[in-house]
């Protein structure tokens, strides 16, 4: 079944550090990806998503995420962490057939900012 | 555009007890998700509408678990009765059609003691 892993439970950078955060997908076709961050207490916000073409993909907030199919991977990058950055973070692939938009999320990784 | 609206943003039960989440999508939004993010995973999907009727629903408890969206709007999700391992962050989503970005709300926590 199609699935993604998030291999970091917690990661903590200090401000103006650069992150990467890891997400590895399982799926036979050409994926659609996506990266969430949710805020505590809030619901989850949409960073990017890549269905295909460029596979380095801008998004909010200055995230950016490259598509590497060779290594199964659509890993998240900063160049430079905000304080404001702290939250979880999810790596999720459109899973299922004609009912569309079906996403499965991994588990998560929770980013801690040291000033 | 107002974003997704639920209520209530938490609610604490007795197992047994049933429970209601309300969901009020963005305004012509067809299609309609429901999700459950226990502590430590996830969100998972429990159902999906499009419009008014289900597409699905493969992960629902249906033993306890029941969700509506009449008129093709606001949505209900409803447990009954409730068992501790139901408590968890329920999160409502909603997309202009099934293959556009979902926009989500801030969820529902609710603790089964």
């Amino acid at each position: 079944a199609q699935s993604v892993t998030q291999p970091d439970i917690h990661i903590t950078v200090s401000e103006g550090a650069s992150l990467e955060l890891r997400c590895n997908y399982s799926y036979g076709a050409t994926p659609y990806l996506f990266w969430y961050v949710q805020s505590p207490g809030q619901g989850l916000q949409l960073l990017l998503k890549y269905f295909s073409g460029d596979t380095l993909v801008q998004g909010i907030k200055g995230f950016e995420a490259e598509f590497k199919r060779s290594q199964s991977s659509f890993n998240l990058r900063k160049p430079s962490v905000h304080w404001s950055d702290a939250a979880e973070y999810f790596c999720a692939v459109v899973t299922g057939g004609g009912g569309g938009n079906k996403l499965t999320f991994g588990t998560g990784t929770q980013l801690k900012v040291e000033l | 555009e107002a974003g997704v609206a639920q209520s209530p943003r938490y609610k604490i039960i007795e197992k047994r007890q049933s429970v209601a989440f309300w969901c009020n999508p963005i305004s012509g939004h067809a299609t309609l998700y429901w999700y459950q993010q226990i502590l430590g995973q996830g969100p998972k999907l429990l159902i999906q509408f499009q419009n008014n009727g289900v597409v699905d629903d493969s992960q629902l408890p249906k033993d306890r678990f029941s969700a509506e969206r009449l008129k093709g709007v606001d949505s209900t999700l409803k447990i009954q009765p409730a068992k501790l391992e139901d408590s968890a962050v329920y999160l409502c989503a909603s997309s202009l059609d099934p293959n556009s970005p979902l926009h989500f709300g801030n969820g529902t926590r609710l603790t089964v003691t």
